[in-house]
């Protein structure tokens, strides 16, 4: 089954931007994947499908400075014009045989 | 505006049963996937199960992990599912997420049910 691994924080100054890695195991490289946000205290947000391809689609009013890109396994997310309320955990998701599972998510913390 | 919205914080004994509910609106609840996930406290997203209410037999899917331990059920006529529990354990003690899916990733949360299950 399809495995997610994502590093367990990373930070950035307010205004600059950050690029997050999911990356996905052999033998699933070419899985299209979700990002979903968690700020503190509250529910998950979905972001955007990501395809193996870079072609993404954000969910409904997700800001544009949020974007994503592929390169081979890895799945990138990309936080621009960081702002104060970007200070959340972000998880990758995939499915596979009517299972998803979710990588372990990323704490990003804004300077 | 979709919407989901989830039943209110449980504090059970260990044994006792359980249902909680995720309550749509803003859209056509049986034409969508209502997944249910859970997050223990500190830790990440985990995947319990999916069911699609829009048929008449309510097609249900449950991770590996969770087979068995819990029910997803729905009813169609009043846009809610359920998740139930038999048996509550120490360890079930989480917050539980529902989210709607068009059939690929969860695109819209609920805002959580807290269930702590405490002797």
């Amino acid at each position: 089954q399809p495995v997610l691994t994502q590093s367990s924080s990373a930070s950035a100054s307010l205004g600059s931007s950050v690029k997050l890695t999911c990356t996905l195991n052999s033998g699933h490289t070419s899985y299209i994947i979700a990002w979903h946000q968690q700020q503190p205290g509250k529910a998950p947000r979905y972001l955007m499908k990501l395809e193996a391809s870079g072609s993404y689609n954000r969910g409904s009013g997700v800001p544009d400075r949020f974007s994503g890109s592929s390169s081979g396994a890895d799945r990138y997310l990309t936080i621009s014009n960081l702002q104060s309320e970007d200070e959340a955990d972000y998880y990758c998701e995939t499915w596979d045989s009517n299972n998803h599972v979710f990588g372990s998510g990323t704490k990003v913390t804004v300077l | 505006e979709v919407q989901l919205v989830q039943s209110g914080a449980e504090e059970k004994k260990p044994g006792d049963s359980l249902r909680i509910s995720c309550k749509g609106s803003g859209y056509t609840f049986g034409n969508y996937w209502i997944a249910w996930v859970r997050q223990m406290p500190g830790k990440g997203l985990e995947w319990m199960g999916i069911i699609f209410p829009g048929d008449s037999d309510s097609d249900t899917r449950y991770s590996p992990s969770f087979q068995g331990q819990v029910t997803i059920s729905a009813d169609k006529s009043i846009s809610t599912a359920y998740l139930q529990w038999s048996s509550l354990k120490a360890s079930d003690t989480a917050m539980y997420y529902c989210a709607r899916s068009g059939g690929s990733f969860p695109d819209y949360w609920g805002q959580g049910t807290l269930v702590t299950v405490s002797s």
